[in-house]
């Protein structure tokens, strides 16, 4: 099967680092990805990763590596706006370019950070 | 600017009704898809469309249908509302020859009773 897992939940300071780990389980690979979702929200896009390594983007990066079938977001200089559910999606291999018909979507890591 | 958007926001039906919740995208995007999102379940894909009258279907398709008469619009519709189908519903879109990326509406809030 397919499957995708995250931490369900996940505390941190404001001014911390924390770093949310997914690992996948596909039968393909063509990219993945992470969105950020407020409570009440529609997700929004954070990060694509289709090749192994670090790709940064101001206080967020996102790390991938398709070897261990395992990426992590990482988020500096947490402010308390980061508190929001984290979601990690694969796009598996096997279809055409731009098809999203397998996006395989985690359950999401929600974030609650601290004053 | 371009955006995505979904109507009603919000919405209260009773079982056995049909419903339609609307979809519509001013990016031009080919790709179109309709997910429902509960707790426990995540992001789970309903129907899909890549271009004008193309349509398929999701994982949880039953009890729901799509039309795709232009590039712009893809509306949901619930043929005849169970409680089961009380969830928020995400429409979302992509440009399928160039981009990777999928944008999504607001939501719509859909109450069975």
């Amino acid at each position: 099967g397919q499957n995708i897992d995250q931490p369900t939940e996940m505390t941190a300071t404001e001014g911390a680092i924390v770093q949310i780990n997914c690992t996948y389980q596909t039968s393909g690979f063509n990219g993945l990805f992470w969105y950020q979702q407020h409570a009440g929200e529609a997700p929004t896009f954070l990060s694509y990763n289709v090749l192994d390594g670090l790709e940064e983007k101001g206080r967020f990066s996102s790390f991938l590596s398709r070897s261990k079938g395992y990426s992590y977001l990482l988020l500096k200089e947490l402010q308390m706006k980061d508190s929001a559910s984290y979601l990690c999606a694969v796009n598996s291999l096997g279809h055409n370019a731009g098809n999203n018909r397998k996006l395989i979507w985690g359950l999401g890591t929600s974030l609650a950070v601290n004053p | 600017d371009a955006e995505i958007t979904q109507s009603p926001r919000h919405k209260i039906t009773e079982t056995g009704r049909q419903v339609t919740l609307a979809c519509h995208q001013t990016w031009n995007h080919n790709n179109m898809f309709w997910y429902r999102q509960d707790l426990g379940h995540g992001l789970r894909l309903i129907h899909y469309s890549y271009g004008v009258h193309d349509t398929n279907k999701g994982e949880v398709s039953d009890g729901y249908s799509v039309s795709r008469s232009n590039t712009e619009d893809l509306p949901l519709t619930l043929e005849s509302a169970a409680s089961s189908q009380t969830s928020v519903y995400f429409c979302a879109s992509k440009d399928g020859f160039s981009g990777n990326t999928i944008y999504f509406g607001e939501g719509s809030w859909l109450t069975v009773v």
